[in-house]
């Protein structure tokens, strides 16, 4: 069974720009889950979508959006890129309380 | 308010030794979970162990253990037989009571420990 799979990998990006992430949760997963890393921050949540409907949200700005589409599969954007959106974006989806993670997208905004 | 707190930053073990990663929580809720993930170098996040707050025997998965201290709010994770690539950044992580959280999968991570193990 194929894990988590994120695209792209590495992406840079400059100030300004918007930014498309991938998500492909594991075949019969419905929950995805977004977290941002970053060294000062640590992890933190950026939302979850079941079902193609957002659950939950974590504490960022509009310019973080996401959604989900019918196969599971979810994308996340954020627009007008800043230098503090640097950061490993990673993607999780759940079955029976263990929440697998994808290889993450390093996204570095120049 | 932490919810996560992992009191170290950095831990350092001898290769074949057991060592001992702290957590402490931080909930009302009765009903919760508590996760363990290992991050190597490479970045992504690996499942280690869970532990539910109604679980009445310690978990564990191979060489992982939980030591579930309920009343002192802490999970600690054991680390029996260490190896080489054993060295990594371990989070401690929980999700409160699925049902306040309309029912969401989401995490609450600390800032993590990086475990060493010297050869």
């Amino acid at each position: 069974k194929a894990g988590v799979t994120q695209t792209p990998r590495y992406l840079i990006k400059t100030r300004g720009q918007q930014v498309t992430l991938s998500c492909s949760p594991i075949s019969g997963h419905r929950s995805v889950s977004w977290y941002q890393q970053t060294p000062g921050q640590g992890l933190q949540f950026l939302f979850e979508y079941f079902s193609e409907t957002q659950r939950n949200k974590g504490n960022f700005p509009g310019r973080f959006s996401g959604r989900q589409f019918s196969n599971s599969r979810s994308e996340m954007n954020v627009s007008t890129l800043e230098l503090g959106d640097s950061a490993l974006y990673l993607c999780a989806s759940e079955l029976h309380n263990e929440q697998f993670f994808g290889p993450g997208t390093r996204l570095t905004v120049l | 308010a932490q919810k996560i707190t992992q009191t170290q930053p950095g831990m350092f073990v001898q290769e074949k030794e057991a060592v001992t990663l702290d957590c402490t929580y931080d909930t009302s809720d009765q009903s919760y979970g508590l996760f363990w993930y290992k991050q190597p170098s490479s970045g992504e996040m690996i499942f280690l162990i869970y532990q539910g707050s109604y679980d009445e025997q310690n978990a564990t998965e191979g060489r992982y253990s939980l030591n579930f201290q309920k009343a002192r709010k802490s999970a600690n994770l054991v680390i029996s037989a260490s190896q080489l690539g054993d060295s990594a950044m371990y989070f401690c992580a929980m999700r409160e009571a699925f049902i306040t959280q309309g029912g969401s999968e989401k995490l609450v991570f600390g800032k993590g420990t990086k475990l060493t193990v010297n050869p």
